[in-house]
């Protein structure tokens, strides 16, 4: 079955543990993102990357890392959580044209 | 600066018409795109427009008019199922990413 898992689903950790959110897909993608998504805020894009080792910042990439070293995984990192970066996350991936993205079941991640 | 506007809640009846309208300010324009995003659930593509006019696509439509910086998105047929969240996106010209409008979220009464 074509899909973009996410693990883990859910999380709640302490400020400056860092944590990786795990990002795969097996549809060939090239193009894959990471987006969080806060009430009236909505989906706003962290991080990018167009293959691999090809990676650009979104709109909100400060407080995040991420590394694109196979096709098929788009790990999330957080060097040091802080409670602001409490939300849900979700990944994405897309074939060439980025519109039409194929999201993940997301990771709702809870920074105490 | 870019900006994406959606009405942020609206309502409508079982078997009536909706429109979804979304209105955006962005530098350049290469594609506007419309998501279904059901309550707990991740957002599912719903239709692309890159150029002016409407697209169908079963009960869904879209439409979008560039030099207005217009959308809408049309539903027909409204059944209970599709009482969720709409999101409108805008890919800019020459970039990659996309801008997401804050969604409209859509109930449907029997």
């Amino acid at each position: 079955e074509a899909q973009v898992t996410q693990n883990p689903r859910y999380l709640i950790t302490v400020t400056g543990k860092k944590l990786t959110v795990t990002c795969s897909q097996n549809m060939n993608h090239e193009y894959m993102s990471w987006y969080r998504q806060d009430p009236g805020l909505g989906l706003r894009q962290i991080y990018y990357s167009m293959n691999v080792e090809v990676t650009d910042k979104g709109d909100v990439p400060e407080g995040y890392k991420v590394s694109r070293k196979e096709k098929r995984n788009f790990p999330l990192i957080l060097e040091s959580p802080s409670p602001n970066q409490t939300s849900l996350y979700f990944c994405a991936s897309s074939p060439l044209d980025v519109g039409e993205q194929y999201f993940g079941p997301g990771t709702r991640l809870t920074v105490t | 600066g870019q900006n994406i506007d959606q009405p942020t809640e609206m309502t409508a009846t079982e078997g009536a018409i909706v429109q979804i309208n979304c209105t955006y300010q962005t530098s350049g324009f290469n594609g506007l795109f419309w998501y279904q995003q059901h309550a707990g659930e991740a957002p599912t593509f719903l239709s692309y427009n890159v150029l002016d006019g409407l697209e169908e696509k079963g009960r869904f439509s879209s439409f979008l008019s560039r030099s207005k910086g217009y959308s809408y998105l049309l539903l027909k047929e409204l059944q209970m199922k599709d009482s969720a969240s709409y999101l409108c996106a805008v890919r800019g010209y020459n970039t990659d990413k996309l801008i997401f409008g804050t969604g409209t979220r859509l109930q449907v009464f029997p």
